[in-house]
């Protein structure tokens, strides 16, 4: 019944390692984001796809690639994890990603870090 | 630059009082804003939107205010319950051609019982 599921919801390991966060919506919507929310926070958006195209693309360094195998998913994957990656990573999704009046729905988060 | 930001990041009430969250947006060509709530160890959730062409809107126990003016936007909860303990986001949306929304820092409400 979860509207935007994520896994997993924790995640450690070492610096250099590449890993993959799973984001899944079963609300039929077209849009799909990727936030990364900091240690004393903030939230910031990353990535948004539209039917499985790339809309928001913000200033991310490219060791992250997200991957959206159609619109009901999006992964996150993570080359080459830093320290700095440490956060909480939150998947959302909306009805459509123009106009007003969108809601988006926020999974329960993955809580990275990185050792 | 573009930026959402909260007025006080810790706001404690008793329990049964009203509570007002502020937050200062800096875009003036934004046109739809969102108030979230935030409980510890799960995602945003959404409590009530607005658009740029009012300037109040009701939903239960909340409200939202919107001035455009000074570029201000609060949201004031009724009759404040313990449930209500969590960290509250505004959020903007830029542009009305993408769903990108800039979010603030988040004031943490405490209720007292």
């Amino acid at each position: 019944d979860t509207a935007v599921s994520q896994t997993p919801k924790y995640l450690v390991t070492q610096m250099g390692n590449d890993k993959s966060i799973k984001c899944e919506q079963n609300l039929g919507h077209d849009t799909m984001y990727w936030y990364k929310q900091d240690s004393k926070k903030f939230l910031k958006i990353m990535f948004s796809y539209n039917n499985k195209e790339l809309i928001i693309n913000e200033t991310v360094p490219n060791r992250f690639s997200p991957k959206s195998p159609d619109k009901a998913h999006l992964n996150l994957h993570i080359n080459s994890l830093e320290l700095g990656d440490s956060a909480v990573y939150f998947c959302a999704s909306s009805p459509n990603d123009r106009g007003l009046d969108y809601e988006q729905y926020f999974g329960p988060g993955t809580r990275l870090t990185v050792t | 630059g573009e930026s959402v930001g909260l007025h006080l990041p810790t706001l404690s009430v008793q329990e049964g009082d009203n509570s007002i969250i502020n937050c200062a947006y800096s875009n003036s060509a934004s046109d739809y804003f969102i108030w979230y709530k935030q409980e510890s160890g799960k995602g945003p959730q959404f409590i009530i939107d607005i658009r740029s062409n009012m300037d109040k809107r009701q939903g239960q126990r909340v409200t939202v205010l919107l001035n455009k003016t000074v570029k201000h936007l609060s949201l004031q909860i009724a009759a404040t319950q313990p449930g209500d303990s969590a960290v509250y986001f505004c959020a903007e949306n830029p542009s009305s051609n993408t769903g990108k929304l800039i979010f603030g820092q988040g004031t943490t409400l405490q209720v007292k019982p």
